[in-house]
């Protein structure tokens, strides 16, 4: 069964600094998400992508994140400057056509540690 | 504004039984898509069941039914015969039709008893 890939499936960083987070979504699909999960929390969206643009994204996603999908295959979530708070489980996810409408696939996610 | 209201953070069910978890979900929009999503101890997020809100009947998937009352705003997962590999944390999600993003509850982890 196809699947999203996460990398690295943890990931340990100082604070004040950059991170990317990688995704490969399932082939065909053509929307990619981006949601975190503070440990014990619920889960939070940070943004959405579509042909090529944000479609849609959170407060919390803010000018210290940004996405990218640079290679036709890759789905990258960057985080400029590390803070504390930003220690979670960051899930990509990917859908065909419906917008979610019908359930994510989900990667096993990547756990951040900002220390 | 949208929201999912899990009010039972855990739940405990022998083996073998039934269990229903509940799920309360709060939207003005008529077009809209529920969720149940499994996370077991090791972290991924597994989708289980979809129910449309213009859907007549009730999903199922396998073991798994939703239980979509529309007029209570209420979509609880039923999970017939438990076995002990469904110990896990259960959310329930809301995706409005007109929008990318999907809105998830606080969860219920669940217990299976041997």
């Amino acid at each position: 069964e196809p699947e999203v890939t996460q990398t690295p499936s943890h990931q340990v960083t100082q604070m004040g600094q950059e991170v990317i987070l990688r995704c490969v979504p399932i082939s065909n699909h053509l929307y990619f998400y981006w949601y975190r999960q503070i440990l014990g929390q619920k889960v939070e969206f940070l943004v959405s992508f579509y042909n090529n643009e944000i479609s849609e994204k959170s407060e919390i996603f803010d000018d210290q994140f940004s996405v990218e999908r640079p290679d036709g295959s890759n789905f990258t979530l960057k985080i400029r400057s590390t803070k504390l708070e930003d220690s979670a489980m960051y899930f990509c996810a990917s859908t065909l056509q419906d917008r979610g409408l019908r359930g994510y696939t989900f990667g096993s996610g990547t756990r951040l540690t900002v220390v | 504004a949208q929201k999912i209201t899990q009010t039972q953070p855990g739940m405990f069910v022998q083996e073998k039984e039934a269990v229903t978890l509940d799920c309360t979900y709060d939207t003005s929009d008529q077009s809209y898509g529920l969720f149940w999503y499994k996370q077991p101890s090791s972290g991924e997020m597994i989708f289980l069941i979809y129910q449309g809100s213009y859907d007549e009947q009730n999903a199922t998937e396998g073991r798994y039914s939703l239980n979509f009352q529309k007029a209570r705003k209420s979509a609880n997962l039923v999970i017939s015969a438990s076995q002990l590999g469904d110990s896990a944390m259960y959310f329930c999600a809301m995706t409005l039709t007109g929008g990318f993003k999907t809105i998830f509850g606080a969860g219920t982890r669940l217990f299976v008893k041997a």
